[in-house]
């Protein structure tokens, strides 16, 4: 079936730096959706993107428009408060109901 | 805005129980998901329903069933627990092919 792969699958980011997390899909996606897992379990959507690019604060998203067969998330100046489990997932449109594919997440770990 | 709550928080049970777990929406969403994440892995969708009454099977629908009891709730069953089964259930809500909004989850630990 259709697939989510997310990279890296932990990451450890020194205070102040910068650093991308990756998801590549298997199949065209519709649209794309990120989300940072804090330590209680509950899920905050970062961003949502049918293509082009989103920023927010430090955080920024892309959605590659063309193929629609990737999306990105940087973190620039990495805070402490950015530690946390990132997902990705996808949604391919068509019959798929708005079913949404996750990717197996990033455990972000971000250090003074 | 909007939020979603979920009941109970935590849920535990017994082998062969069956157990609810109940979820909230008042962001007047059309559909509604629920998901399954185990430990230190993504979400499985379990069932959706796009609107009252409306029932649709995810890739983990064995095991469970749902109920879209009216436009701001939608409740799953675990029909019978497995011993030792640990997991967290995420309920979501969006406007159909839309961002999704997700509950606080529902732990479930089986004895």
């Amino acid at each position: 079936g259709d697939q989510v792969e997310q990279s890296p699958s932990a990451l450890s980011l020194h205070e102040g730096t910068d650093s991308a997390l990756r998801c590549n899909f298997t199949t065209t996606m519709r649209s794309v959706q990120w989300f940072r897992q804090n330590s209680r379990g509950s899920l905050i959507s970062l961003f949502y993107l049918a293509s082009g690019t989103k920023e927010n604060g430090r955080l920024k998203s892309a959605f590659d428009s063309k193929e629609r067969r990737y999306s990105t998330l940087h973190i620039r100046d990495a805070q402490l408060e950015d530690s946390g489990t990132y997902f990705c997932a996808a949604e391919a449109g068509g019959g798929s109901g708005n079913k949404l594919i996750f990717g197996t997440g990033t455990l972000l770990s971000v250090k003074p | 805005g909007g939020i979603i709550t979920q009941t109970p928080k935590f849920l535990i049970g017994q082998e062969g129980q069956k157990l609810t777990l109940k979820c909230q929406q008042n962001f007047n969403h059309d559909t509604m998901y629920w998901y399954r994440q185990d430990s230190g892995k993504g979400l499985r969708l379990i069932y959706y329903s796009i609107t009252e009454n409306d029932l649709q099977k995810g890739d983990l629908s064995e095991g469970y069933d749902a109920s879209r009891e009216k436009k701001s709730s939608f409740s799953l069953t675990v029909t019978s627990a497995q011993k030792n089964e640990m997991a967290v259930f995420l309920c979501a809500s969006s406007i159909q092919g839309w961002e999704q909004y997700f509950g606080p989850g529902t732990r479930l630990t089986v004895l």
